[in-house]
């Protein structure tokens, strides 16, 4: 059983429009992070959060926003989506920092037209 | 400029072979841990072996395995009996620790891995 999972899997949405992305977690983790994938590139941190209603910047955090209303659940939220947001966006959670692992979300494949 | 590098961005092997992934980092950091993560194609994403900084141990889970050559700051992940269920795109990823209290993963661009039976 999944223990993240992300909704949409998949979203097409238009330039300036708003797009909410979600994330649920039943691992019971303190952290979750939004991560964004283009082609060519690795997975780059968006938004990280580690106690409910509290998010911090990550390393390209420019044009998001982010959301924890509770231990379980994360959001990112585009207000104006533009073209470059055009990627797949994987959500995560672990225990802790360090050396624990993440454990991801399946991804949601985003498509800004 | 890239933090993880893995410089072949594709890799293609038969059933049973051995397959070596390399990866290289750089960090200013004593203190810092390394993560191979392979992206399914039906697109989740999965831990595969942690290697932290701080040992010398050689890490090994299944048929992963990993060679870490700190003074280079190289860290390859070696996969034995290769599967056509390995196929995918492996991801070597850094963590280090800095004053303020860490941040997150940083990943490489990943090598996509072709197993033909």
């Amino acid at each position: 059983e999944a223990a993240v999972t992300q909704s949409p899997r998949s979203k097409v949405a238009v330039t300036g429009g708003k797009v909410t992305l979600s994330c649920h977690q039943t691992n019971n983790h303190d952290y979750m992070y939004w991560y964004r994938q283009d082609t060519g590139h690795g997975l780059r941190l968006i938004h990280y959060s580690y106690v409910a209603d509290s998010t911090e910047k990550g390393d390209i955090p420019d044009g998001y926003k982010a959301s924890r209303p509770s231990q379980e659940n994360f959001s990112l939220i585009l207000e104006l989506a533009s073209l470059s947001q055009t990627a797949v966006y994987f959500c995560a959670s672990s225990p802790d920092w360090g050396n624990y692992e993440q454990y991801f979300g399946p991804g949601t494949r985003l498509t800004v037209l | 400029a890239q933090k993880v590098i893995q410089v072949w961005s594709t890799a293609s092997r038969q059933e049973g072979e051995e397959l070596t992934l390399d990866c290289s980092y750089e960090t200013s950091q004593v203190l810092y841990h390394l993560f191979w993560y392979k992206h399914l194609l039906s697109g989740e994403m999965v831990f595969l072996i942690r290697q932290m900084s701080s040992s010398t141990a050689k890490e090994r889970s299944g048929r992963y395995s990993v060679v870490f050559q700190k003074s280079l700051k190289s860290i390859s992940l070696v996969i034995s009996a290769l599967q056509p269920d390995d196929s995918g795109k492996y991801f070597c990823a850094l963590w280090e620790l800095v004053y303020q209290g860490g941040r997150a993963l940083i990943f490489g661009t990943g090598t996509t891995v072709s197993v033909s039976p």
